[in-house]
């Protein structure tokens, strides 16, 4: 079956512009992650989903970030006036249950000038 | 907390040699752990992953790592690299998070180069 996309997969944008990010997870996932990508920091946890629970937001780094699952599926990770060091890979992934393995998406690529 | 290293940011090997990618983590219970590959421009796909059970991991590609409580440690081996294993590998360890999740923490990546 399909596995999870993300779009778009490139986005330039300017200084202080809101972006919106989406995710389409696997089919059935129940779990959702947000990882972000970046070269001074590395593969970091940002927000996850489960179900109907309430998300655990401990890796949003500001409160520039949040995201929502609509109808258990389709995830967009909104960021408000993006700074220059919001510049990086956003990767979704989704995983059947809890403890699941994670499925990763291709990402997609911010740069904010 | 929880901590995934891993030693050499760069790994490079001859076709043929010994694929060896290095990995410790550090966690207060039994971890959950995982070798990703990613691709130039791509997202991360799974390589292998242990839970519990046998210490020894197969998964694909012809890689396998190895369990070592003892030594924290979740290395990764190839008998013998190819040119399509050149990619950046990445180390993860997951653990309940209080918070209600299993997210992965990261290490840092190991790029592989393989020479022709």
């Amino acid at each position: 079956g399909a596995g999870v996309s993300q779009s778009p997969s490139n986005k330039v944008t300017e200084k202080g512009k809101d972006v919106e990010l989406r995710c389409d997870p696997i089919s059935g996932h129940t779990a959702l992650y947000w990882y972000r990508q970046s070269l001074g920091q590395g593969l970091e946890f940002l927000i996850y989903f489960q179900g109907n629970s309430a998300p655990d937001k401990s890796g949003l780094p500001s409160d520039r970030f949040s995201a929502e699952r609509t109808g258990g599926s389709v995830s967009t990770l909104t960021i408000q006036r993006t700074q220059q060091e919001d510049s990086a890979v956003y990767l979704c992934a989704s995983s059947l249950q809890l403890m699941g393995t994670q499925y990763f998406g291709p990402g997609t690529r911010l740069l904010v000038l | 907390a929880q901590s995934v290293t891993q030693l050499g940011s760069h790994v490079s090997v001859s076709e043929g040699a010994l694929v060896l990618l290095r990995c410790n983590y550090s966690s207060s219970v039994p971890p959950y752990l995982f070798w990703y590959v990613q691709y130039p421009n791509q997202g991360l796909q799974l390589l292998l992953k242990y839970t519990t059970g046998a210490t020894l991991v197969k998964g694909i590609n012809g890689f396998e790592a190895e369990f070592k409580k003892s030594e924290t440690s979740f290395h990764l081996t190839k008998p013998s690299a190819h040119m399509s294993d050149a990619a950046e590998y990445f180390c993860a360890v997951s653990e309940f998070s209080g918070a209600g999740s299993y997210q992965l923490t990261f290490g840092k990546g190991t790029k592989l180069s393989v020479i022709p």
